[in-house]
C-alpha cells in the first residue's frame, strides 16, 4: 500500500495551544497536500507543499516537507474548537495518477 | 460552502434496490472522481474521470458502474449492494494539468451516506 501514515491517530489540546501532526510517506513525491475533514463532511484542502519547497505558511498554519525522511508536518498555532476535525496528509507520486491519502488525525480542541 | 454538489445527502437501501449517486461541478475542471471513506478511515479511490472518459478504476466491484455524462456531472449508479458497502461516498473534482489528473487540489462535496441493509 502507498498510504502514508500520520501520528498521532488523535490529539486533544485545548483552545488557544499549537497542534502539530506529522505525516509519514513511502515513495518519492510532486507535492504534499493537507486537508480538513469535520465529522461525516466533505474535505476541505488546506495547503499544498510542492517536493523543491521545505516550509509553507498560510494563516495558522505552518507546514514542513523533509524528503530526505519523508515526512511532513502541520503545525496549527492558536487553535480554537472550530479546528476540531480529522486532519489526512495527501501525496502523489510521480508515475501515480492520484492522491494517497494518510491514514489521519483526529484532533480534538476543548473549549 | 463546497462548489461540488452531491445528492442525495443520505440514501438508504435494500441489497435488492437500484439507486443512483449524484454530483456537480461548474468550475470547468475536467477531472471527477469517487471515493469511499469508511468511518475514521481515508478517502479510497474508487474511479477517476479525465475529459469524461474512465482513466482509472481501482478494481472496483461491478455493483459499482460510473458515468459521466458530461464535464459538469458524474454519477455512481448502484445495483445488488452488500452490507459492508455502507459508507460516506465522495465526490471529487480537479483541474486536469498536461494530461494528468490530480496534480494539484481537489475540492470535494458533502458526500453521500450511504446505508445498505
Amino acid at each position: 500500500s502507498q498510504q502514508g501514515e500520520e501520528d498521532p491517530q488523535a490529539l486533544s489540546i485545548q483552545e488557544g495551544e499549537n497542534a502539530t501532526m506529522n505525516c509519514s510517506y513511502k515513495t518519492s513525491i510532486n507535492n504534499l497536500q493537507w486537508y480538513r475533514q469535520n465529522s461525516g463532511r466533505g474535505l476541505v484542502h488546506l495547503i499544498l507543499i510542492r517536493s523543491n519547497e521545505r516550509e509553507k505558511h498560510s494563516g495558522r498554519l505552518r507546514v514542513t516537507l523533509d524528503t530526505s525522511k519523508k515526512s511532513s508536518s502541520l503545525l496549527i498555532t492558536a487553535s480554537r474548537a472550530a479546528d476540531t476535525a480529522s486532519y489526512f496528509c495527501a501525496n502523489r507520486s510521480g508515475s501515480a495518477r492520484q492522491l494517497t491519502f494518510g491514514s489521519g488525525t483526529q484532533l480534538t480542541v476543548l473549549p | 460552502d463546497t462548489e461540488v454538489t452531491q445528492t442525495p445527502k443520505h440514501l438508504v437501501m435494500g441489497m435488492t434496490n437500484k439507486k443512483s449517486l449524484k454530483c456537480e461541478q461548474h468550475m470547468g475542471h475536467r477531472a471527477m472522481y469517487w471515493y469511499k471513506q469508511k468511518a475514521k478511515k481515508p478517502p479510497e479511490l474508487m474511479f477517476v474521470y479525465s475529459y469524461e472518459k474512465l482513466s482509472i478504476n481501482e478494481s472496483v466491484p461491478s455493483r459499482f458502474s460510473p458515468e459521466c455524462p458530461n464535464s459538469s456531472l458524474l454519477n455512481l449508479h448502484l445495483h445488488a449492494l452488500q452490507p459492508e458497502d455502507s459508507a460516506l461516498y465522495l465526490c471529487a473534482s480537479s483541474q486536469v494539468i498536461a494530461g494528468v489528473s490530480n496534480t494539484g487540489e481537489l475540492f470535494f462535496g458533502e458526500g453521500s451516506r450511504l446505508t445498505v441493509l
